[in-house]
């Protein structure tokens, strides 16, 4: 079955810079690949999404990209701000089944 | 914006006790998910559902059922709670392409 990994548990960077997150997948590429956000005690929030045949999306500070050779999605948030610390979540898609969550990475932008 | 309501953001209930989540989204989507989400291990997809009074299992169905009698509702049951019940739970729906997923706020339950 499909695994995911997240970098790393917790990762803490300065406000100011650039942070990267990083996930990776086992199996055959997904259809889309989508980030999330989640703030404690709540529900996930989406945040971008990138297909299968895109290399890369923006939306304002945020940055996605996907190397279907490396099985890998790199998630960047430039100019980093404490309020956007919080865990992000990588999830993969496939036309017509369910969604696979990998385990979150709790990002501290520290001021 | 898609709007997806959960019933109650905390819950607290005695083991044994019949338990009922509700979920509504208002984007008319298809698809309708309930997971759990405990510490150390992310989401875990209980049940969902890809038309009315239609569900499927997923990953831990075990000790919940769920009723999905109208498009825009999608409901949890925990037919005697137990107290490894306890942990928090989000509803989310999907179109049809399963291109992303929109989440409600979760209910935090506490069985005792």
């Amino acid at each position: 079955s499909q695994k995911i990994e997240q970098n790393s548990e917790a990762l803490n960077i300065q406000e100011g810079k650039t942070a990267t997150l990083t996930c990776n997948y086992t199996n055959y590429s997904p259809a889309y690949l989508q980030w999330y956000r989640q703030d404690p005690g709540r529900g996930p929030v989406f945040l971008l999404l990138i297909r299968e045949n895109e290399k890369e999306k923006r939306k304002e500070r945020l940055k996605v990209t996907f190397d279907t050779t490396l099985k890998q999605s790199l998630f960047h948030i430039t100019a980093s701000q404490p309020a956007d610390s919080a865990t992000y979540l990588c999830a993969l898609s496939y036309y017509g089944q369910n969604f696979v969550f990998g385990p979150g990475t709790r990002l501290s932008v520290l001021p | 914006d898609v709007k997806v309501t959960q019933s109650s953001r905390y819950l607290v209930k005695r083991t044994g006790e019949k338990v009922f989540l509700e979920c509504v989204q208002d984007m008319d989507h298809e698809n309708m998910f309930w997971y759990r989400q405990d510490p150390g291990l992310g989401l875990r997809l209980i049940y969902f559902s890809y038309d009315v009074k239609m569900k499927e299992k997923g990953d831990i169905p075990e000790g919940y059922s769920v009723s999905r009698e109208k498009k825009e509702r999608f409901s949890l049951i925990l037919e005697s709670a137990s107290t490894n019940q306890t942990s928090m739970y989000l509803c989310a729906s999907s179109g049809g392409t399963r291109e992303t997923q929109y989440f409600g706020p979760g209910t935090r339950l506490l069985v005792l």
